[in-house]
């Protein structure tokens, strides 16, 4: 079984730009979050879906950031415009539910390193 | 504000001896804890969790400790392997709060 995937692994762009991570799921999970991780800091968490509505969104830092999941499968988020604090590692992680479950095991994907120069 | 501290970035042990990583959380409401591992460009991998109806959770060389009254949990690895080098993040539901890690360096 194919894991939680993100693309790109890595992205270099300028302040001002826009940049849109990707995230793919394990199939047949209904539940995915976003994290970021900054400058070797904690992992913080920036939202939750359960299937294609957002479930919990307090960790969005502010309107520069946009998070989608049309149909419920895989998620986007968007960073229009990029500042230089947005840089950091974004990991995607998704799990089967029911959402809320405590005991339910989220799975992380590799990452996305944001590099705004 | 950060509510799971992992106070030590670091953590140095020989193999075969025990490795204990510990995590301190501020939120009394917190009622599940797990410890992730983390190789280098690789994302976190689930390790094991422990409800707050229970003071110990043991899995093959890892034992999870939570002292609710101090708000503290701590993860043992024995006998600790080289291959167990890596960031361990504890973390804390709902939503997930993660601490800032620590990186465990086992010698050989």
């Amino acid at each position: 079984e194919a894991g939680v995937t993100q693309f790109p692994s890595h992205s270099v762009i300028e302040k001002g730009q826009t940049v849109t991570l990707r995230c793919d799921p394990i199939s047949g999970h209904d539940n995915l979050y976003w994290y970021r991780r900054v400058m070797g800091k904690e992992i913080k968490f920036l939202l939750h879906f359960v299937k294609e509505s957002k479930q919990d969104e307090s960790g969005m830092p502010n309107n520069r950031f946009l998070a989608e999941r049309t149909g419920g499968t895989y998620s986007t988020l968007k960073v229009q415009p990029a500042e230089l604090e947005d840089s950091g590692v974004y990991f995607c992680a998704s799990s089967q539910g029911p959402a809320g479950v405590v005991t339910d095991t989220q799975y992380f994907g590799p990452g996305t390193r944001l590099t705004v120069l | 504000d950060q509510q799971v501290k992992q106070n030590s970035p670091s953590l140095s042990v020989q193999e075969g001896r025990i490795s204990i990583l510990n995590c301190d959380y501020t939120n009394s409401m917190f009622d599940y804890f797990l410890w992730y591992k983390k190789y280098p460009a690789e994302g976190p991998t689930f390790l094991i969790s422990i409800s707050s109806i229970k003071d110990k959770n043991e899995d093959g060389r890892f034992t999870v400790f939570l002292n609710k009254s101090a708000k503290h949990l701590s993860l043992h690895i024995v006998p600790s392997q080289p291959g167990d080098s890596a960031v361990y993040f504890c973390a804390a539901l709902l939503p997930m709060r993660f601490g800032a890690g620590t990186r465990l360096t086992v010698k050989p």
